[in-house]
């Protein structure tokens, strides 16, 4: 059975850093991309980053990009998003997804966790 | 790319067909799904390449499309599918999601 299991979400002050994890279970992630999607409060859903299977290649989202970082250890089967310099606009409830097919950079997600909630705030 | 959905939120009676709209500013060649979010909940994927059901799925929800205009239809609603669904294409980065459709029971 597929399972991920997110973490590392909490309250951060402006400027701060987080590290979220998401541990899988049930599949090997060196055969699927994944991927972080967040969801704002009462909001909809918004793709945030996603890595291949290998973790050679990574794509972001504008809202994102170069203030985070995805990354994964296949050894540990175990997705990461290194998060910095947070704004009051990330705070979301954050889900890591897998990729319906293997290796395919840019597809559906047909796993996800339950989400890790951040809330960015003074 | 784009993703228009509508309605924003319908209400309908427990048999009743209900149908959401996605459209894209582009071609995206089939690649779009949807998903159905109950509240608390993740998201589920329900329909991929615009209108493969996905396993475990029940055959009322079934998904079309026309040139641009992608469509979520529910033949027969059910209580269990009170949610919110989302349309997402996946044919080039970034990933775009439509901004979602309230389903309740009237």
């Amino acid at each position: 059975e597929v399972q991920l299991l997110e973490s590392g979400g909490g309250f951060v002050q402006p400027g701060g850093s987080l590290r979220l994890s998401c541990e899988a279970s049930g599949f090997s992630m060196s055969d699927f991309d994944m991927s972080w999607v967040r969801q704002a409060p009462g909001e909809g859903l918004e793709w945030v980053s996603t890595i291949s299977s290998t973790g050679g290649r990574a794509d972001y989202a504008d809202s994102v990009r170069g203030r985070f970082t995805i990354s994964k250890d296949n050894s540990k089967n175990t997705l990461y998003l290194q998060m910095s310099l947070l704004r009051a606009d990330d705070t979301a409830r954050y889900y890591c997804a897998k990729a319906a097919q293997p290796r395919r950079f840019l597809d559906c997600l047909d796993y996800w966790g339950q989400g890790t909630p951040v809330t960015v705030s003074s | 790319t784009q993703m228009t959905q509508s309605p924003s939120s319908q209400s309908a009676f427990v048999g009743d067909r209900v149908i959401i709209t996605c459209r894209a500013s582009r071609g995206i060649n089939s690649f779009l799904a949807w998903y159905q979010q109950k509240p608390g909940k993740a998201p589920k994927l329900l329909i991929r390449a615009a209108s493969t059901l996905q396993s475990g799925v029940p055959s009322r929800f079934s998904g079309s499309e026309s040139g641009t205009d992608y469509t979520l239809t529910i033949s027969s609603l059910q209580p269990e599918d009170v949610a919110t669904y989302f349309c997402q294409e996946y044919d080039s980065g970034p990933l775009t999601f439509g901004g979602g459709t309230k389903v309740e029971i009237k």
